[in-house]
């Protein structure tokens, strides 16, 4: 069956690094990702998508790449803030299929 | 103003006891979404309504069930809740690529 997953379970940055965030996913016929940041205690909020048409979209301090060869789509956090830390979920949401499928989450942790 | 809401934000029940979790939008998004979250974990959907479609996940037990009476509103309810279905349990909507979440109802079973 489909899987999205993520490499790393925790990542801690110090505040002002850049952050990068992995995800792996399984379904070369995803067509749709988003990336959400959850915090502790709140729902996931929507931070940015990308279709499989793309390589690279950016946003306000976040950036996603996809590579499709490889299956695999990375966030870039750039100046990481205390603000940041949460839990950040890839999700494949195959536009075909009206579903999310979520990946295991990365908690981001940001010392100042 | 919050586009999806969800009430209440927690509620206690007891072993067995049935209970229902309710979820309404404002948006009036075609598709509503049920996710069980437990703690550490990702969001695992349950069912989906596209319209009055129902869409049930294969592995949702069968103790879950959903109503949705109209666009608006969604319920899902839990027969017999069992100390293993204490969770995060999620409302979200979607039009196009326009998906929302609601903030959550936890759950605790006694």
């Amino acid at each position: 069956g489909e899987s999205v997953g993520l490499h790393l379970p925790t990542l801690s940055v110090q505040e002002g690094d850049n952050s990068i965030i992995n995800c792996a996913y399984s379904n070369s016929a995803s067509d749709y990702f988003i990336w959400y940041k959850q915090e502790s205690g709140k729902g996931p909020q929507f931070i940015i998508d990308i279709r499989s048409n793309m390589d690279k979209r950016q946003g306000q301090r976040v950036t996603v790449l996809l590579n499709k060869t490889v299956k695999h789509l990375s966030l870039q956090i750039a100046a990481t803030q205390p603000g940041d830390s949460a839990v950040y979920f890839c999700a494949d949401a195959n536009t075909g299929f009206q579903k999310l499928v979520f990946g295991t989450g990365t908690r981001l942790l940001v010392s100042p | 103003d919050a586009m999806v809401i969800q009430n209440p934000r927690y509620q206690v029940t007891q072993f067995g006891k049935p209970v229902t979790l309710s979820c309404s939008q404002t948006l009036n998004h075609n598709v509503m979404y049920w996710y069980q979250q437990k703690s550490s974990q990702a969001p695992k959907l349950l069912f989906h309504y596209y319209d009055k479609d129902f869409n049930n996940e294969a592995d949702t037990p069968d103790n879950f069930q959903s109503r949705r009476p109209n666009t608006s509103f969604c319920f899902l309810d839990i027969r017999s809740p069992g100390l293993g279905d204490a969770a995060m349990y999620l409302c979200a909507t979607r039009s196009g690529d326009e998906q929302y979440f609601g903030p959550g109802t936890r759950l605790t079973v006694t």
